[in-house]
């Protein structure tokens, strides 16, 4: 299918387990981008990707990795799970840095 | 202090009203401006996009931008029960620090009733 999806859509882990959540687009975007959206905060920035290879902090990294060793994917690693990162994730792309960003569903991430 | 102001709502209005959205922010780079809607449980869907100052309109929707103030504004005319959503502002700066990251505003929710 075409456009941009995210797996799992939920998740329920436990304080200290790492998790992975994944993005993939098939538009060949260059540019792809990884928020948390919460009640009050609306989305914040967490990493972002300007090709593949080439990755940057954006509001909120601490406690995330990430990896883009392929144009289309962009997965975002949680390496030891907090109550705080309980949120929906939203994994975006776009052909450049101002361009339309197009959103995937989502992941709504609850950690116990 | 949170540089994108975004009044959290709920707004509700009766159908066929205008509807009025608007942002505050406080960092006079910026230069482009979004304007996002998203239904419940969805991604975030761009409705409207405008640099610099200016309105541009687009069918029911008009996005205006108020340099000198440090205020954007969404109106949606004639609005419908399918225009409940929440509207979210975002804004970047073309250079510096934080070339192309979006800064978001909380959202607006919206309902539109029949």
């Amino acid at each position: 299918d075409a456009g941009i999806t995210q797996s799992p859509r939920y998740k329920i882990t436990e304080t200290g387990r790492q998790v992975t959540l994944m993005c993939h687009q098939t538009w060949s975007h260059s540019y792809m981008f990884w928020y948390r959206q919460d009640l009050g905060h609306g989305l914040r920035l967490i990493y972002y990707s300007a090709a593949a290879d080439i990755t940057d902090k954006g509001e909120v990294p601490d406690g995330y990795v990430v990896s883009r060793s392929k144009t289309e994917n962009f997965p975002l690693t949680l390496e030891s799970a907090t109550r705080s990162q309980t949120s929906v994730y939203f994994c975006a792309s776009s052909a450049g840095p101002y361009n339309e960003q197009f959103f995937g569903p989502g992941t709504r991430l609850t950690v116990l | 202090q949170k540089e994108v102001e975004q009044d959290p709502g709920p707004l509700s209005v009766p159908e066929g009203a205008i509807v009025s959205l608007n942002c505050t922010y406080s960092n006079s780079a910026f230069q482009y401006f979004m304007w996002y809607r998203q239904y419940s449980r969805k991604g975030p869907e761009l409705l409207m996009y405008t640099y610099s100052s200016g309105n541009k309109e687009d069918g029911r929707f008009t996005a205006q931008v108020d340099k000198s103030s440090k205020y954007i504004s969404l109106f949606i005319r004639d609005s419908q029960p399918s225009d409940s959503a929440t509207y979210l502002c975002a804004m970047s700066r073309d250079r510096g620090d934080s070339w192309g990251k979006f800064q978001f505003g909380a959202g607006t929710q919206v309902v539109v009733t029949p």
